[in-house]
């Protein structure tokens, strides 16, 4: 809907268990980014990766796993998660990370519940 | 520590009125922008102001930066029931690579 589209939408998961989030951007971006949103918390920049390079690891526990293949595709593996992981991931796109002004496209985001 | 953050957390107005929001950040900044969201979806980009600017318009939107006082407002004229959403601020450091921070956001509610 937005030219970022973000499967799957919904994901509930154990603590055990292996998942992964997948993200896609149609719009010729060079720059993409993972970002958490939990309740009454203001976003939170997870990974950035530029030209299929991380240039951004917030200090994000290992149980996250980003994966960049190309400039369209990023992925976020998750495994042995925490209930306290459980938030909206918003996946966005810009056309890179030092063209200036960034303006970032999101898709519509990852609902993760973790029991 | 939180770059931007927006005033009020929440507002409700009735249909028609002007919806203004605030946004206070702490560092120097290369840009503001902001964000609507509607519940439980992404972020849509509104409206970007660089620092060299003071106010800009889109639509019924109207945007004011003062690097003095590092703050921004965001004011929606005419307000409808459609731009009921949460409203974010974020703002573009100016060194190093390019990346957003964005504040806890306004939720904003039109009554019809």
């Amino acid at each position: 809907e937005t030219g970022v589209t973000q499967t799957p939408r919904h994901l509930v998961m154990g603590m055990t268990n292996k998942k992964s989030l997948k993200c896609e951007q149609h719009l010729g971006h060079n720059a993409m980014y993972w970002y958490k949103q939990s309740a009454k918390k203001p976003l939170e920049l997870m990974f950035v990766y530029n030209f299929k390079e991380q240039t951004e690891n917030n200090s994000v526990p290992s149980r996250f796993s980003p994966e960049c293949p190309n400039s369209s595709h990023l992925f976020l593996h998750l495994h042995t998660l925490q209930p306290e992981d459980s938030a909206l991931y918003l996946c966005a796109s810009s056309r890179g990370q030092f063209s200036g002004a960034n303006v970032l496209t999101f898709g519509a985001g990852s609902r993760l519940t973790v029991l | 520590s939180q770059q931007g953050e927006e005033d009020p957390q929440a507002l409700s107005i009735q249909e028609g009125e002007n919806a203004t929001m605030n946004c206070s950040y702490k560092t120097s900044i290369n840009n503001l922008q902001w964000y609507r969201q509607n519940s439980g979806r992404g972020l849509v980009h509104l409206i970007l102001i660089r620092s060299n600017e003071r106010e800009k318009h889109s639509g019924r939107l109207r945007v004011t930066l003062d690097t003095s006082k590092k703050s921004s407002s965001l004011l929606i004229t005419a307000s409808r029931a459609a731009d009921t959403a949460s409203y974010f601020c974020a703002t573009g450091l100016i060194q190093g690579a390019q990346k957003l921070v964005f504040g806890q956001g306004t939720r904003l509610t039109i009554n019809p």
